[in-house]
């Protein structure tokens, strides 16, 4: 069945540091995949999607491309800011529902 | 259209004590999902709406649990005699059932979730 892999964290960061989350899904076809965010205190926030092979996604910095050789949709930003702080959600979009991973912990230190 | 908003934001009960979560989607969105996020997981998959038919339950939706949306509007989530396992956060979404004004049926927009801590 459709399922999503996220690398473990908490991803641990200075202030301006490249950032890198691993994101493997296994799926029947070529779904959407998204990168939500969860602040602290607060709901999900779609950050952004790609919804065929090749297609980057990007958005206030972040980006991912669907890589369907790999089936990854890692997540990368350039220069990280202690407002990015948040936990991270790789999902893909099954038979009409989100199917996400178990999240990833990102603490940025100034 | 202010989001998708949930009430209560939190809710503390007792074991064997029913609860019931309200969610109102975004107004034009025709498609309303509930999912359960517990500590250090991704939201996980209850039901959903389209309009006021349920089209989708969940195995994780037992007997304990029933989700209504009789006008095609909001939508409650009872959970009767709860257990101290149906601690969670229940998020709700919505999206639009077709795609149209450059919002797509696969996107969907989540509220702040109602937290439920069973003692």
């Amino acid at each position: 069945g459709n399922s999503v892999t996220q690398m473990e964290g908490p991803v641990t960061l200075s202030e301006e540091a490249f950032l890198t989350i691993n994101c493997t899904y296994t799926a029947t076809g070529y779904p959407s995949l998204f990168w939500y965010v969860q602040y602290p205190g607060e709901g999900l926030q779609l950050l952004l999607k790609a919804t065929k092979a090749d297609d980057k996604g990007s958005n206030k910095g972040f980006e991912a491309t669907y890589r369907k050789e790999t089936t990854s949709f890692h997540l990368e930003k350039g220069s990280v800011q202690v407002s990015d702080s948040a936990v991270y959600f790789c999902a893909l979009w099954g038979t009409d529902k989100l199917i996400f991973g178990t999240g990833t912990r990102l603490q940025v230190f100034p | 259209d202010t989001g998708v908003s949930q009430d209560p934001r939190h809710k503390i009960t007792k074991r064997g004590q029913n609860v019931t979560f309200r969610c109102d989607p975004i107004s034009e969105h025709n498609r309303l999902y509930w999912y359960r996020q517990t500590l250090g997981q991704g939201p996980e998959f209850l039901t959903y709406f389209q309009n006021e038919a349920q089209l989708e339950k969940s195995r994780l939706l037992s007997d304990r649990f029933s989700a209504e949306r009789p006008k095609g509007s909001f939508s409650t989530l009872e959970i009767q005699r709860t257990e101290q396992g149906d601690s969670a956060m229940y998020l709700c979404a919505s999206s639009p059932a077709w795609a149209s004004g450059g919002q797509s049926t696969d996107t969907q927009y989540f509220g702040p979730g109602t937290r439920l801590t069973v003692l």
